[in-house]
């Protein structure tokens, strides 16, 4: 039982480049999360998906894009990247009794 | 709107010390509240999960409290030791929005 697991862990793109990132859970749980981790911010919602082939915005949902096409999968797509998108992403997903898990992280840098 | 504050930001023991970490929360609708460990460069890990008509969670040398009343909860730390330093980040399902709502974190060290 691998828990979240994130994939890549490190990243560095250019300022216009594109990339997906992949979350999955081998829980079987529906709900799943993609989070920015930035100093002094703490975490911020970006998207979310409440079951497969569904997605919602979140707190910062701008310069992103999700899916969700497999139940244990949740991706994070970013189209142009921007300077201002280096953060710590994190994918969580949540349990029935509303307890969340969260994979390790991928550190991405814009340049 | 839901706000969550974490006091101290930072803090140091000795080892063998015990320590309260303390977490609270503007509105009292919540449906549950997450503790959570971070290492540094690592995800967050799950300590303990305290629903909403619970009073405390116990796990190891680990007990946490809600008072959803007063807004606040506590991790309670027995028996410190340097492999607990991390940073510990408390957390709230928000009642009205459902989201997980985080506060900025306690920067624990615990010095051998």
């Amino acid at each position: 039982n691998a828990g979240v697991t994130q994939t890549p862990k490190f990243r560095v793109l250019k300022t216009g480049q594109s990339m997906t990132l992949l979350c999955a859970q081998d829980m079987n749980h529906e709900y799943m999360y993609w989070y920015r981790q930035d100093p002094g911010m703490g975490l911020r919602l970006i998207h979310y998906s409440v079951g497969e082939g569904t997605t919602a915005k979140g707190e910062v949902p701008d310069g992103y894009n999700v899916s969700r096409l497999k139940k244990q999968n949740f991706l994070l797509g970013l189209e142009s990247a921007a300077p201002s998108q280096t953060s710590v992403y994190f994918c969580a997903s949540m349990n029935p009794y509303l307890e969340q898990y969260f994979g390790p992280g991928t550190r991405l840098t814009v340049t | 709107k839901q706000e969550v504050t974490q006091i101290p930001a930072a803090l140091s023991v000795p080892e063998g010390e015990n320590l309260v970490l303390n977490c609270s929360f503007t509105d009292s609708a919540i449906y549950n509240l997450q503790w959570f460990r971070q290492d540094p460069g690592k995800g967050l890990t799950s300590l303990l999960l305290i629903q909403s008509s619970q009073r405390e969670q116990t796990s190891g040398r680990l007990n946490a409290s809600l008072d959803k009343s007063s807004g606040r909860s506590t991790l309670y730390i027995a028996a410190s030791q340097p492999g607990d330093s991390a940073t510990y980040l408390c957390a709230v399902r928000d009642g009205a929005t459902n989201k997980l709502i985080f506060g900025t974190g306690t920067l624990l060290a615990v010095q051998p």
